[in-house]
């Protein structure tokens, strides 16, 4: 049973540039969630998604966006990127409770 | 809000037992759950708790007081690959959003 599988594993942007990661759950898996890691600010919740429905909302700026499709793979979108968003992006996917998460998406603002 | 406490840093020596505690507050409470974090690796579940009591999972064991809005994970017989950050999760609100500890930083040493 293939895990989650997240793209790319590594981005480098420059700031004000926008950038697009993807999230393929687990198959079965409806609910997908997004985290940003920083060793600043630890695991911060971004967004959760449920059948296509984006269900819960972290604290984060309206820069932060994202959507999930029929076949429960989803995107995030960030626009106008800030040096402080060079964190790893984790998506986890779940069929209940215990999320199993991707290996994530390393993205760094230059 | 959702906030939950849990100490930074533990050290133990291999082959001993180490506790780590959470406690938390939140409203909507579902279950609290572990994970385990490797450096430069994904967030790995170890456990949820629903309901008060003990869950054991082979050399890991968590507890839950929803009464004391308590838990702790219990590592026994620690091995040296258990060096990693533990958090602990709460899954609450009406969309079952998971909330993240900042993380407990596990050094066993030989």
């Amino acid at each position: 049973k293939a895990g989650v599988t997240q793209t790319p594993r590594y981005l480098i942007k420059t700031r004000g540039q926008q950038v697009t990661l993807s999230c393929s759950p687990i198959s079965g898996h409806r609910s997908v969630s997004w985290y940003q890691q920083t060793p600043g600010q630890g695991l911060q919740f971004l967004f959760e998604y449920f059948s296509e429905t984006q269900r819960n909302k972290g604290n984060f700026p309206g820069r932060f966006s994202g959507r999930q499709f029929s076949n429960s793979r989803s995107e995030m979108n960030v626009s106008t990127l800030e040096l402080g968003d060079s964190a790893l992006y984790l998506c986890a996917s779940s069929p209940n409770y215990g999320y199993t998460f991707g290996s994530g998406t390393r993205l760094t603002v230059v | 809000g959702q906030s939950l406490e849990q100490p930074s840093e533990v050290t133990a020596v291999e082959g001993a037992i180490v506790q780590i505690n959470c406690t938390y507050q939140t409203s909507g409470f579902y279950g609290l759950s572990w994970y385990q974090q490797h450096d430069g690796g994904a967030p790995t579940f170890l456990s949820y708790n629903g309901l008060d009591g003990l869950e054991e999972t082979g050399r890991f064991s968590s507890f839950l007081s929803r009464s004391d809005s308590y838990g702790y994970l219990l590592l026994q017989e620690l091995q040296m690959k258990d060096s990693a950050s533990y958090f602990c999760a709460v899954t609450s609100g009406s969309a079952r959003q998971l909330t993240f500890g900042s993380g407990t930083q596990l050094t066993v040493l030989p």
